[in-house]
């Protein structure tokens, strides 16, 4: 089976530009969570989607979005970047949740550098 | 909200020696999981050990066991027999059971370096 699949790996952008970062989760997981990775701010979630559904969200501002496909693989999308967006994205993914605690495998991550 | 908390930012150990890793968690929550991800240089994060907190039996995988210990709300990970491959950052995790989520809330990792 593939691993999860993280799409760039690396990004450069300016401050003010947007950016559009792809995961495809494992064949038949239903579930993708992201997690932002920082020196500063350690691993922090950003958001988990589960059948196209946002089921839950972390202490982002706005500009960071998300959505999730009929086939499972999500999208995250960050507007207006800013210096302290550089950070390494990483997607995770999970069969159906059901009452948690399922084993969540994480992709390569795609590594963001805002200048 | 719930917080873990890892106190050692890096650890040494030889090769074939034992370790441990330490890590305490906050919650008010009674069911819940906790779990120890391993993040290797430059390499994808991988889940090292689970434990579902209703089981009083600590987890083994292998070379790796944890020492739970829920009133405590501590949660260590043991490294015996301790390889080169070994070198990586581990973070200690919490989930909370329910609500249909697999939100994991990270501690802030601990480098363990494993020395020839």
């Amino acid at each position: 089976k593939a691993g999860v699949t993280q799409t760039p790996r690396y990004l450069i952008k300016t401050r003010g530009q947007q950016v559009t970062l792809s995961c495809s989760p494992i064949s038949g997981h239903r579930s993708v969570s992201w997690y932002q990775q920082t020196p500063g701010q350690g691993l922090q979630f950003l958001f988990e989607y589960f059948s196209e559904t946002q089921r839950n969200k972390g202490n982002f501002p706005g500009r960071f979005s998300g959505r999730q496909f009929s086939n499972s693989r999500s999208e995250m999308n960050v507007s207006t970047l800013e210096l302290g967006d550089s950070a390494l994205y990483l997607c995770a993914s999970s069969s159906y949740p059901g009452v948690g605690g399922y084993e969540q495998y994480f992709g390569p991550g795609t590594r963001l550098t805002v200048t | 909200a719930q917080t873990v908390t890892q106190s050692q930012p890096e650890m040494s150990v030889q090769e074939a020696e034992t370790v441990t890793l330490s890590c305490t968690y906050d919650t008010s929550e009674n069911n819940y999981y906790l779990f120890w991800y391993k993040q290797p240089p430059s390499r994808q994060m991988i889940l090292v050990i689970r434990q579902e907190a209703y089981k009083q039996q600590n987890a083994t995988e292998n070379r790796f066991s944890v020492n739970f210990q829920k009133a405590a709300k501590s949660f260590s990970l043991k490294i015996s027999d301790s390889q080169l491959g070994d070198t990586a950052m581990y973070f200690c995790a919490f989930m909370k059971q329910g609500g249909a989520t697999n939100k994991l809330i990270f501690g802030t990792g601990t480098l363990l370096a494993v020395q020839p």
